[in-house]
């Protein structure tokens, strides 16, 4: 079945420090990716996603590029602020109802 | 809009106990779906609802019913709580796909759920 594979967390960086969160995906036909965040006592928000191959989702200024050869989707921003500490999930979508999460990521940014 | 609302949104509950968690939308969503979320194993699809009356069995849909009356509502049972089921639960919602576009759905904060 269709799978997501994240790298594992805990993820500590120093603020403005450069941010790789790895997402690898499992999937037949052509899922649309997501990555999902939780800050602090919240529930999951859209942070970007990409509907078809080479495709960059942005916002906040995170990034990520749908990659079909590679069937990744990893998550970049180039200097991360304390206030991007969270749990990030990447997720897949093949136009039907279910979303497909991988395991989450928690990221704490230290000042 | 207030977008999805759930309640309550902590719960203690004895072994055996029933309970249901509430889900609102009031974005005129056809779909709908309940998540539970465990430590490391990420977001887990519970049941869903593609429209009033209908509903189906997701990835883990053992000891909880669902029932879709309105398109407003989704609300959760948990039959005969068990420890396994503690956990915090996310309902979402979203359009109807559209081959055009993307998927995103909308979630609501949680409840976060403890059976003793």
């Amino acid at each position: 079945g269709d799978s997501v594979t994240q790298m594992e967390g805990p993820v500590t960086l120093s603020e403005e420090a450069f941010l790789t969160i790895n997402c690898t995906y499992t999937a037949t036909g052509y899922p649309s990716l997501f990555w999902y965040v939780q800050y602090p006592g919240e529930g999951l928000q859209l942070l970007l996603k990409a509907t078809k191959a080479d495709d960059k989702g942005s916002n906040k200024g995170f990034e990520a590029t749908y990659r079909k050869e590679t069937t990744s989707f990893h998550l970049e921003k180039g200097s991360v602020q304390v206030s991007d500490s969270a749990v990030y999930f990447c997720a897949l979508s093949k136009g039907a109802q279910k979303l497909v999460f991988g395991q989450g990521t928690r990221l704490t940014i230290n000042p | 809009n207030a977008g999805v609302t759930q309640t309550p949104k902590f719960q203690v509950l004895k072994t055996g106990q029933s309970m249901t968690l509430q889900c609102a939308q009031d974005m005129n969503h056809e779909y709908m779906s309940w998540y539970r979320q465990d430590p490391g194993m990420g977001l887990r699809l519970i049941h869903y609802s593609v429209g009033a009356g209908i509903t189906d069995q997701g990835e883990v849909p053992n000891g909880y019913n669902v029932s879709r009356s309105t398109t407003e509502d989704f609300p959760l049972r948990l039959l005969s709580a068990a420890p396994s089921q503690t956990s915090v639960y996310f309902c979402a919602s979203k359009n109807r796909p559209d081959p055009d576009r993307d998927n995103e759905q909308f979630f609501g904060p949680g409840t976060r759920l403890t059976v003793l």
